[in-house]
């Protein structure tokens, strides 16, 4: 069935420093990809997604391609923040049934002043 | 963004018992509601989906007569463990797509339920 694999936390960095948080993925169909992220003490929320091949999705400085040729959705940020501290999850759609979402294991970020 | 609620936060239970989790969504209706639930340094695995009217669609392997799912209005779900043990320890987390999303793909999470079974 589908999945997905991401980097394994915990990541520690420095404010300012540069972000990627790996994710790949195996998929008979064509999913579409999220990263949700979730901050302390909050439910999930919706980061970015991309619906299809070479799409890029970004919000709030963050940005990820989706890549068939390497079934690849890396998270990147140029400057991260104290305030991006958080959980993050990488995800898909279920080729099989749209409503279902398959979750990689999370990756967390902590970031120094 | 729409808000999910979760009631308790946390809940801690002696073996044998059941718990009732709630799943309110705030400020929207949702005809669908989603249980996860998540173990340490794991991913969020679905349990089952609710259905307002109907009933709930289980995942493979996962007990319905244990995990009991009850959709009582369009904004509300909720999950009772039956005769609780130890191994269903774990992190409960709902989820719906407002009412009218054909995807479902625009999810909004609750912030979970911790419940730790002694």
């Amino acid at each position: 069935g589908d999945s997905v694999t991401q980097m394994e936390g915990p990541v520690t960095l420095s404010e300012e420093a540069f972000l990627t948080i790996n994710c790949t993925y195996t998929a008979t169909g064509y999913p579409s990809l999220f990263w949700y992220v979730q901050y302390p003490g909050e439910g999930l929320q919706l980061l970015l997604k991309a619906t299809k091949a070479d799409d890029k999705g970004s919000n709030k400085g963050f940005e990820a391609t989706y890549r068939k040729e390497t079934t690849s959705f890396h998270l990147e940020k140029g400057s991260v923040q104290v305030s991006d501290s958080a959980v993050y999850f990488c995800a898909l759609s279920d080729s099989s049934s749209a409503s279902k979402i398959i979750f990689g294991s999370g990756t967390r970020l902590s970031i120094r002043p | 963004g729409a808000v999910v609620s979760q009631h308790p936060s946390r809940v801690i239970c002696k073996s044998g018992t059941s718990v009732k989790i709630e799943c309110r969504s705030l400020d929207f209706q949702a005809t669908t509601m989603f249980w996860y639930r998540q173990f340490p340094k794991q991913s969020l695995m679905l349990m089952a989906t609710s259905n307002e009217g109907s009933k709930a669609t289980y995942e493979q392997g996962v007990e319905k007569d244990k995990f009991l799912i009850n959709h009582a209005s369009l904004t509300l779900s909720t999950l009772t463990v039956t005769s609780a043990h130890p191994e269903d320890s774990s992190f409960y987390i709902c989820s719906a797509p407002p009412k009218g999303e054909r995807s479902y793909n625009e999810q909004f999470f609750g912030p979970g339920t911790r419940l730790t079974v002694l």
